[in-house]
């Protein structure tokens, strides 16, 4: 069946400019992760989504970060005045169940550039 | 806070050399435990779990782990590597029931190469 798939695959963006990021997760997960992978280091947690409702935004960066889940399906990652430190992989991962307690499926990811 | 160390950067191997990658993790509660791979151009894909019972728990492509602990590990090995196993190796943590939404703790990852 499909996996997970993340779009745009690349993003370019000059800094100051807003982004945003979609992911679509493997149908009927219920849990959805975001995840930024900066080059040379593993994937860091950002925020997670049990359906719409956000649990756990604790490691967004900072108020420029922002994501949203609404029909507890698809996601949204967004990014205002992107600044040159947020260039990275930003990686969605879903999850049959809550806590995550079951496999996470991760998609390709987004790699975005900032100049 | 939860962390991850993964020992090696880099590791190179000859073809149907054996294999062991390292990981160590501090929490000191009830953990689960992941190794995750990417392999060149492609995402990341779950190798073997931890959840509980046995230990010493087999993955795919002839991979196995070993949790041991009393030493907070959770190393990855392989008798035999081929040159297929050329990638990236991730080991990844996260809390236990009732600890955490389950959002996993990432190593920085090991690189092998495998030489034909």
């Amino acid at each position: 069946g499909a996996g997970v798939s993340q779009s745009p695959r690349y993003k370019v963006a000059k800094r100051g400019q807003d982004v945003a990021l979609r992911c679509d997760p493997i149908s009927g997960h219920v849990s959805l992760f975001w995840y930024q992978q900066a080059l040379g280091q593993g994937p860091e947690f950002l925020t997670y989504f049990q359906n719409e409702a956000q649990l756990d935004k604790s490691g967004l960066p900072s108020d420029r970060f922002f994501a949203e889940r609404p029909e507890g399906s698809v996601s949204t990652l967004k990014i205002q005045r992107t600044q040159q430190e947020d260039s990275a992989v930003y990686l969605c991962a879903s999850s049959p169940r809550d806590r995550g307690y079951y496999e996470q499926y991760f998609g390709p990811g987004t790699r975005l550039t900032v100049t | 806070a939860q962390s991850v160390s993964q020992h090696n950067h880099h590791v190179i191997l000859s073809e149907a050399a054996s294999l062991e990658l390292g990981c160590n993790y501090s929490y000191g509660g009830t953990v689960n435990l992941f190794w995750y791979v990417q392999y060149p151009g492609q995402h990341l894909q779950l190798l073997l779990k931890y959840f509980s019972g046995d230990p010493l728990v087999k993955g795919i492509k002839g991979f196995e782990a070993e949790f041991i602990k009393s030493k907070f590990s959770f190393n990855l090995r392989k008798p035999s590597v081929q040159w297929s196993d050329t990638a990236e190796y991730f080991c990844a943590v996260n809390a236990g029931y009732g600890g955490s939404q389950g959002n996993l703790i990432f190593g920085k990852g090991t690189k092998l190469s495998v030489k034909p």
